[in-house]
């Protein structure tokens, strides 16, 4: 199966800041592949779809970018809100797998 | 607006079987694909089954292969997860998940958890 890595595990972040995560893919998915966000206590959300497609509900500081096995979710000027973990997902093939997520936490 | 709403989690010692039911509101689950994903905070999240709401395919992850089946069920507008020889990991919230494409966006149920334990 395909392994999503992402990095880093813990990101401490002021607001304001560009926040820039990571996900690598253990081979080529195309740009068949996601962004989640997931607050506490709550299901994720999504949040990229087809790596670089903000879904709905989403403000624009949010873009996802990359394709292959390479993938970046940047978040312009993080606002206390943006703060959750943020999962990668592939969906090129069965099983469809996540990365283990990129917790952001307030500096 | 879009709802989805899990029901049948509860307790169950290894080897037992229990039915996990999403139901829809607002959109009918016939013309999407539904899917079951399961999370805990060791393992993370795991895409679990995919099932077309025409139930003309299926998809299990390697790991609950011929023991989880999905299936439809048009009359409550739901789609169910039986789950059978249950293990002890597969203790785990499950959630039910949609995508519409129409909207840009998914919709998840808020989760029901299965805990599987002697």
């Amino acid at each position: 199966e395909v392994v999503m890595m992402q990095s880093p595990v813990t990101l401490s972040v002021s607001p304001g800041e560009r926040v820039t995560l990571s996900c690598r893919a253990s081979q080529s998915v195309g740009n068949n592949m996601d962004w989640y966000q997931q607050k506490p206590g709550q299901p994720p959300r999504l949040l990229i779809y087809t790596a670089s497609n903000r879904a709905t509900g989403f403000p624009a500081r949010f873009s996802g970018s990359g394709s292959g096995t390479e993938f970046t979710l940047t978040i312009d000027s993080l606002q206390s809100d943006d703060l959750a973990v943020y999962f990668c997902l592939q969906f090129n093939e069965w099983p469809f797998t996540f990365g283990q997520g990129t917790k952001l936490e307030i500096k | 607006e879009v709802q989805l709403v899990e029901s049948g989690g509860g307790f169950v010692q290894p080897g037992g079987s229990l039915r996990l039911s999403c139901e829809a509101s607002e959109i009918n689950l016939y013309y999407y694909e539904l899917d079951w994903v399961r999370q805990t905070p060791a393992r993370g999240l795991e895409w679990v089954a995919r099932m077309w709401g025409h139930g003309n395919q299926k998809y299990y992850v390697d790991s609950v292969w011929g023991r989880f089946s999905v299936s439809s069920d048009k009359t409550r507008n739901s789609v169910d997860l039986q789950m059978d020889s249950l293990r002890v990991e597969d203790t785990s919230v499950y959630y039910c998940r949609v995508w519409v494409r129409e909207h840009r966006r998914d919709y998840w149920g808020p989760g029901t958890l299965v805990t599987v334990s002697s």
